[in-house]
């Protein structure tokens, strides 16, 4: 199936820092998303981005699908942007499960005061 | 509007016995999504419901089971529960079967 990579893992800011987050998917796909999960496990919708470019606020989103990843920036970071942001894909073709999003394992970011 | 709400938010189950987590997606939204995330990794797919009919089935073993209703809210079902199905379990609405989905605040189920 499908393999969702984010990098990194762990990423730590001083409030006011600029960042940028990568996802890289092994094959085509239908549907792209990020997410931002916080410390009480809602997730949160960022951005819906299969292809192009998109903005909201301090957050911008670069999907190019045909060399499969995504990058998420965030600028000017904040206190209240620490969480766990996870990018989820749903395959293009994926026989009797369309529909379904497939996740990467997440970057844990801390922004520090 | 409303956004997809879940019910119960915490639940403690003993090894053995049967849980039922209930979800309600937003207004106009047909299709639910179950997915299941254990400490430290991404949300894991169970099942995808469309229009009250199963349209997508992650590897869960067949102690897990769903049905959606004709208001389109949703049941998760899990019998015989193992300590390894202690996680949060994460409802998604959608308008269709592949479009934006939408999550709710969870259920944090702990087997003992």
């Amino acid at each position: 199936g499908i393999q969702v990579e984010q990098s990194p893992p762990d990423l730590i800011l001083q409030e006011g820092a600029n960042s940028t987050l990568r996802c890289n998917f092994s094959d085509s796909v239908n549907n792209l998303q990020w997410f931002h999960q916080n410390p009480w496990g809602q997730l949160i919708n960022l951005f819906y981005i299969p292809s192009g470019t998109k903005q909201n606020g301090r957050l911008s989103a670069t999907t190019v699908a045909t060399e499969r990843y995504s990058l998420l920036y965030i600028s000017s970071s904040q206190t209240t942007d620490s969480g766990v942001y996870f990018c989820a894909v749903e395959p293009l073709n994926y026989g009797g499960s369309q529909g379904n999003l497939i996740f990467g394992k997440g970057t844990k970011l801390s922004v520090k005061p | 509007d409303a956004g997809v709400t879940q019910s119960p938010t915490h639940l403690i189950k003993t090894r053995g016995q049967h849980v039922t987590l209930r979800c309600s997606p937003i207004s106009g939204h047909k299709s639910v999504s179950w997915y299941q995330q254990v400490l430290g990794q991404g949300p894991q797919f169970i099942f995808q419901y469309y229009e009250k009919e199963e349209r997508g089935r992650g590897n869960f073993p067949d102690r897990f089971s769903a049905r959606q209703f004709p208001n389109y809210s949703s049941e998760l079902n899990v019998n015989a529960l193992l300590l390894g199905d202690s996680a949060l379990y994460l409802c998604a609405s959608s308008f269709g079967r592949r479009y934006e989905q939408y999550f709710g605040p969870g259920t944090r189920l702990t087997v003992t």
